[in-house]
């Protein structure tokens, strides 16, 4: 079984740009969430999509970041337009049910702003 | 708010040391609690976890005990090896709200042979 994938694997942009994060969770798993590590700081909780809908979105800093999960499959995170403190490590994690006690990370996307 | 509390890294010890990590955690109910581990270039993988006051979580050689009454989850392991060289994230999730996952700032550990 395929595990959670995400795409890029790293990605330096200049501040002003856009970036486009992708994650694929764990094949039938309807829970999808988005973290973040910044700065070296503690992993922070984004949002939690059920399927395509956005249960949780509690997490996400500001309003220049947009996530979707269009048909209930993968998952888009954009920043737009990016600025320097949104480096960091992006995390996406998947579940196949909300009362699953594990949730399975993917390996993250390093984004570098300039 | 709930969260997670683990020591200052980096860590540095020679294989075959023991190893902790402390972990302490402020929760308004009975989470549950995870360490993750990130082994470098990898991503976040469970290394173990504890549902419920006096469980013990056990895997590759490392342990942590679940206290309620000192509110903790500390991370052991009696000999470590280079192959341990990694960053561990102390972690809870409220049972209650089956959503995000509260992490700890993670502690980096170096063995060195």
């Amino acid at each position: 079984e395929a595990g959670v994938t995400q795409f890029p694997s790293h990605s330096v942009i200049e501040k002003g740009q856009t970036v486009t994060l992708r994650c694929d969770p764990i094949s039938g798993h309807d829970n999808l969430y988005w973290y973040r590590r910044v700065m070296g700081k503690e992993i922070k909780f984004l949002l939690h999509f059920v399927k395509e809908s956005k249960q949780d979105e509690s997490g996400m800093p500001n309003n220049r970041f947009l996530a979707e999960r269009t048909g209930g499959t993968y998952s888009t995170l954009k920043v737009q337009p990016a600025e320097l403190e949104d480096s960091g490590v992006y995390f996406c994690a998947s579940s196949q049910d909300v009362r699953q006690e594990t949730q399975y990370f993917g390996p993250g996307t390093r984004l570098l702003v300039l | 708010g709930n969260s997670v509390t683990q020591m200052e890294g980096p860590v540095t010890l020679s294989e075959e040391a023991f190893l902790t990590i402390n972990c302490t955690y402020t929760a308004t109910g009975y989470p549950s609690l995870f360490w993750y581990v990130q082994y470098p270039g990898e991503g976040l993988q469970l290394l173990l976890k504890a549902t419920k006051a006096d469980d013990k979580g056990s895997n590759k050689g490392f342990e942590a005990t679940y206290r309620k009454e000192t509110t903790s989850f500390h991370l052991e392991k009696g000999s470590v090896q280079v192959s341990d060289s990694a960053v561990y994230f102390c972690a809870l999730r409220m049972k209650t709200s089956y959503d995000k996952v509260i992490f700890g700032p993670g502690t980096s550990l170096s063995v060195i042979p």
